[in-house]
């Protein structure tokens, strides 16, 4: 079985700072991870989707990396914002089967 | 566009009543999934459906039921409610296949509590 790891539940940093989420699973045959927003009360947000043959993707100021070897991705954040505040979450989809397996997320509070 | 949409947003049931989530999305989906999220925990896969009239359970079915019968529409049946289905459950989708790119929609969720 999959499992999806998400570490440190929760971060708190100063506006402008560069920030960097992890995920780590368990299982590297995979066949795509996906990183999501989600604000309080809300649904999730799609923010970027990595293939595995992919190393890395880019939207704006977000950056997601992938390393399937080791069972890591990072989602960096450049020049953090307020509006940023949110919890963050990562989804893993294996090579065979159509589940996804979600992380618990990380909560993010970005400070005036 | 609309995307993903559910009904209703909240709903407060009692113990060992039943209702129906409802799923829509416009964007000729095949693949279909209901998850439930607790605090702290995560989402978990409830049931999926990869087109109409084909569903299959995920991690967490039961006490859940589900049909497929348009490409739209994926409701979730709640039989006999427990204080155990106090969730959040969302409903996401996602395109057929490299052409969809696999990337999950999500709907905005339907807090459900159980008294």
């Amino acid at each position: 079985k999959q499992e999806v790891t998400q570490i440190p539940a929760a971060l708190s940093v100063p506006e402008g700072e560069n920030l960097v989420l992890n995920c780590s699973f368990t299982d590297s045959a995979i066949y795509n991870l996906q990183w999501f927003r989600q604000d309080p009360g809300k649904g999730l947000t799609s923010l970027l989707l990595i293939q595995s043959s992919q190393r890395e993707q880019t939207s704006g100021r977000l950056n997601a990396s992938l390393d399937k070897s080791s069972g890591r991705s990072t989602l960096y954040i450049a020049a953090s914002q307020p509006g940023d505040s949110a919890t963050y979450l990562c989804a893993v989809k294996r090579n065979t089967g159509n589940q996804f397996y979600f992380g618990t997320g990380t909560s993010l509070t970005v400070i005036p | 566009n609309a995307g993903v949409t559910q009904t209703p947003k909240f709903r407060i049931l009692k113990i060992g009543q039943s209702m129906t989530l409802q799923c829509t999305q416009d964007m000729n989906h095949n693949y279909m999934y209901w998850y439930r999220q607790d605090p702290g925990m995560g989402l978990k896969l409830i049931y999926y459906s990869v087109g109409a009239g084909i569903t299959d359970k995920g991690e967490v079915p039961n006490g859940y039921n589900v049909s497929r019968s348009t490409t739209e529409d994926f409701p979730l049946r709640l039989e006999l409610a427990a204080p155990s289905q106090t969730s959040v459950y969302f409903c996401a989708s996602r395109g057929p296949g490299l052409a969809g790119g696999f990337e999950q929609f999500f709907g905005p969720g339907t807090r459900l509590t159980v008294l």
